[in-house]
């Protein structure tokens, strides 16, 4: 069965500052991993998707992540936070052949003036 | 090209009484997941539909209920509403499920009272 864990529920950055989502998986099999982006009383927007094309992963608005199967982790990431960033995020994993998406907990990012 | 529409956006019910969603997938899109989002539990898969057919179901009992129709809008119906039922329900559409990513609506959300 897949799981998800992300790694806090609140990371809180500075504008400009590096922001790291967290993100570790459990797959029996060769897994698809996606990102989703939630804003307030919204729907969940996909900031970028794994499937074993390409190990790192750019998405929309500057952000990336990078599948390292040894530490089966794909943490989100972008260089520079800007304030419009602060929303919920979600990790989640599909298995091969499955419909069902499993999401982590989320993390609450929070962007400082 | 228009997104995920969920019917209502907002609904209050009382305990008890019994309620319909409604979602309308991406034009072209076959598969139609829901899940549940709660601050306690989380987003939980409900089901998925593809073709007017159940595929996968998750571990909810059985008032909460589905089907899709043949121009592959789905609806979602729970009876005998509980207090627990309050969520925010997100429906989720995508080309054929599996190998696909998933797009999703803004979310109905329901109070039960």
């Amino acid at each position: 069965a897949q799981s998800v864990t992300q790694l806090g529920s609140h990371v809180s950055v500075s504008e400009g500052a590096l922001v790291l989502l967290r993100c570790n998986y459990s797959s029996s099999v060769p897994p698809y991993l996606f990102w989703y982006v939630q804003y307030p009383n919204q729907g969940l927007q996909l900031l970028l998707k794994y499937t074993s094309a390409a190990t790192l992963v750019k998405g929309i608005n500057g952000f990336e992540a990078e599948f390292k199967k040894s530490e089966t982790s794909f943490h989100l990431t972008k260089p520079s936070a800007h304030m419009s960033d602060a929303a919920e995020y979600f990790c989640a994993v599909r298995g091969s052949g499955s419909e069902k998406l499993v999401f982590g907990k989320g993390t609450k990012l929070t962007v400082n003036p | 090209k228009a997104g995920v529409t969920q019917t209502p956006r907002y609904l209050i019910k009382t305990r008890g009484q019994q309620v319909t969603l409604s979602c309308s997938p991406i034009s072209g899109h076959r598969s139609v997941s829901w899940y549940q989002q709660t601050p306690g539990q989380g987003l939980q898969f409900l089901f998925e539909y593809f073709s007017e057919t159940q595929r996968n179901k998750g571990n909810f009992p059985g008032r909460f209920s589905g089907r899709q129709f043949s121009n592959s809008r789905s609806e979602m119906n729970v009876s005998t509403l509980e207090l627990g039922d309050s969520a925010l329900y997100l429906c989720a559409s995508s080309l054929d499920g599996v190998n696909t990513e998933a797009f999703f609506g803004q979310g109905t959300r329901l109070t039960v009272v």
